[in-house]
């Protein structure tokens, strides 16, 4: 699996898109993208995955640069109960899922 | 309908003991999983299964032992339970043949006093 890299946190307004980046330099060519989060101490949840197009769907955006060694989830109106550890994982689709530290959002009124 | 569910969701119990955590799920996957999450955050992967057997086996202390009955089961069970144990653990199951998609239980909050 390869290696990811996110900041540690980020806060954003509510309201506002919340858009968290991630690094993936080392990522193979069959290896997914997938955004999850943890809400205080729930179990994580999925948001989103993707290989190397653009994804969209109820709860985020998912945009990969072309050269897939970064992307970036978007939450376009970010809401109190955003708030969260958003995690970002680089593997095949049956791989196993390496959670790392993560980015701490925290959506402020 | 609770996708995936383990119990129990609280456990107290005293260094030396053994205790076991279940875990189900009603999604049909072929694979779960054990994670561990300690008082720093960090989300640890133990174990997995696939059709009922390990595939995954991350340097974990013998004292753990998966047990999987069934597919739609993963069970843990912990022999002379120490300080450090005291974790949440949380099962999840993935969808390995469609998208991979993790899908995690609530966890089990584990405190060894």
């Amino acid at each position: 699996d390869a290696k990811t890299t996110q900041p540690t946190s980020m806060d954003c307004a509510e309201g506002r898109a919340a858009n968290l980046p991630c690094n993936h330099s080392t990522i193979s060519g069959n290896e997914y993208v997938y955004w999850y989060r943890q809400i205080h101490s729930q179990g994580p949840q999925y948001i989103i995955h993707g290989l190397k197009n653009n994804e969209t769907n109820e709860m985020a955006s998912l945009i990969i640069t072309e050269d897939r060694k970064s992307s970036t989830l978007i939450l376009p109106h970010a809401t109190l109960r955003d708030t969260a550890v958003y995690y970002c994982i680089a593997r095949t689709n049956a791989g196993k899922s390496t959670f790392g530290d993560g980015t701490t959002l925290t959506v402020k009124p | 309908d609770t996708a995936v569910s383990q119990t129990p969701k609280y456990l107290v119990t005293q260094m030396g003991n053994d205790k076991s955590i279940k875990c189900e799920q009603n999604l049909g996957h072929d694979t779960m999983y054990w994670y561990k999450q300690d008082s720093k955050k960090f989300l640890k992967i133990m174990f997995s299964y696939n059709n009922k057997e390990l595939i995954i086996n991350e340097t974990v202390p013998n004292r753990f032992s998966p047990k999987s009955p069934d597919k739609a089961h993963l069970n843990l069970h912990i022999n002379s339970l120490e300080l450090g144990d005291s974790a949440v653990y949380f099962c999840a199951s993935q969808d390995r043949a469609n998208t991979g998609e993790l899908f995690f239980g609530e966890g089990s909050r584990l405190t060894v006093l």
